[in-house]
């Protein structure tokens, strides 16, 4: 139980575009999700909290205009990198948690390159 | 400032030895403390929660420290085992999130 994906598990694209990840919980209902980054040899960092149906919640330094999060059923939350960037290269994951308990259980990850 | 600090050194044991690894923090108060594995282009894999009232937490293998007062987290591997090999993040509780550490890694020699 308690299994999360990612679509896609890689993405290139060109620096301009947009960019859209899913993130699934297939086996239970995620009433929160969050959305991390990680460069290479380096910590996850949290970029956004999202609750079903209520607007994400943005770290500081993190912008809500270029990093749009979507998280509008309890098994689906989207994040779409706009006019990405190269800088924007890095690993992405989400993760899902239940209700109240402190577990979070985290997806594969998507490897987005900006060329 | 706030910190979370493991061995930032790559920690290399032999098969069949426990492995210990470290988690210290400064300016944070958690209500609980988790520890996850991730092996190379893969999201972190949940291991092991630990409560600020629980001094202890085992599972098969693996055992978790949590001492509020010295602000640190132990994490012992017993009878490691090459696929043991990852890097293991820890992480605490803020506000319904989760701050991690930047992880250690561990190599399990045969």
């Amino acid at each position: 139980g308690a299994v999360v994906s990612q679509h896609p598990s890689w993405v290139i694209c060109k620096s301009g575009t947009s960019v859209k990840i899913e993130c699934r919980s297939l086996d239970f209902q995620a009433t929160t999700m969050f959305w991390y980054r990680q460069f290479p040899k380096q910590s996850l960092m949290l970029m956004a909290t999202s609750n079903e149906g209520s607007k994400a919640t943005y770290e500081q330094g993190v912008e809500k205009d270029k990093f749009l999060i979507n998280h509008a059923s309890l098994t689906l939350s989207t994040l779409t990198v706009t006019s990405a960037h190269p800088e924007d290269s890095s690993f992405y994951i989400c993760s899902a948690k239940q209700g109240v308990n402190y577990e979070q259980y985290f997806g594969p990850g998507t490897r987005l390159t900006v060329t | 400032s706030q910190k979370i600090e493991q061995n930032s050194e790559a920690l290399n044991i032999q098969e069949g030895k426990t492995a210990t690894l470290t988690c210290n923090y400064t300016n944070y108060s958690p209500a609980y403390l988790q520890w996850y594995r991730q092996d190379p282009g893969r999201g972190p894999v949940f291991l092991l929660l630990i409560r600020e009232n629980e001094k202890e937490k085992r599972k098969e293998r693996l055992k978790v420290t949590f001492d509020t007062t010295l602000k640190q987290s132990l994490f012992h591997i017993t009878a490691s085992q090459p696929a043991d090999s990852a890097t293991y993040l820890c992480a605490l509780s803020q506000g319904g999130k989760l701050i991690f550490g930047q992880g250690t890694e561990l190599s399990v020699k045969p």
